[in-house]
């Protein structure tokens, strides 16, 4: 079956700009995850959604970025008015969502964001 | 609070040579600690996790509880193996899922 699948796989946009980005996670997994990747900060958390649960989004670093999860499935991450720094390559992953070892988090390609 | 540190941004061994990428966490319960791996143009992946105390791809890691470590060992290195590789901890409670990476260590192997 498909792996977890991210568009768009790169963003150029301008400062001050909103961009969306989504996350298909593999059929039948009710977590989702979305990490960051950035030079100099490794991989950050950002936000986590388990089934109906509220989403934790301990991980957001301002109230600039968002996320939504439809029909318990789909995923968007949502960056308003988009700075320098939000540059970077944004990793979604999704597992069964079960406690213990066997919840492996797959992860999907990555979209790279570049604001100028 | 949760933190992981792997105290080398770059390693670089000669092929056939042992490899030791280092890993310590800070963690005040019981986590589970996992390697990831991100080979060139490829998704960052699962390599191994520490419950499983299984060898793959010819490496492992104990998690030792005494140094707060879980470092990674292959004691013949391959080309193959240059890659991106993460250490990560996850809380072991229910309901904490999420993971905390490590800044990564680029492993090249030289031939």
């Amino acid at each position: 079956g498909a792996g977890v699948s991210q568009s768009p796989s790169n963003k150029v946009t301008e400062k001050g700009k909103d961009v969306e980005l989504r996350c298909d996670p593999i059929s039948g997994h009710t977590a989702l995850y979305w990490y960051r990747q950035s030079l100099g900060q490794g991989l950050e958390f950002l936000i986590y959604f388990q089934g109906n649960s509220a989403p934790d989004k301990s991980g957001l670093p301002s109230d600039r970025f968002s996320a939504e999860r439809t029909g318990g499935s789909v995923s968007t991450l949502t960056i308003q008015r988009t700075q320098q720094e939000d540059s970077a390559v944004y990793l979604c992953a999704s597992s069964l969502g079960i406690a213990g070892g066997l919840n492996e988090q797959f992860f999907g390609p990555g979209t790279r964001l570049t604001v100028l | 609070a949760q933190r992981v540190t792997q105290p080398e941004k770059l390693l670089s061994v000669f092929k056939g040579a042992p490899v030791e990428l280092k890993c310590n966490y800070s963690y005040s319960g019981s986590p589970e600690l996992f390697w990831y791996v991100q080979y060139s143009r490829q998704r960052l992946q699962l390599l191994l996790r520490h419950i499983s105390r299984e060898s793959i791809k010819g490496f492992t890691a104990d998690l030792n509880k005494g140094e707060t470590s879980f470092h990674l060992k292959k004691p013949f290195a391959q080309e193959e193996d240059s890659a991106m590789y993460y250490c990560a901890l996850r809380g072991g409670i229910q309901g904490a899922q999420k993971l905390v990476f490590g800044q990564g260590t680029r492993l090249t192997i030289n031939p």
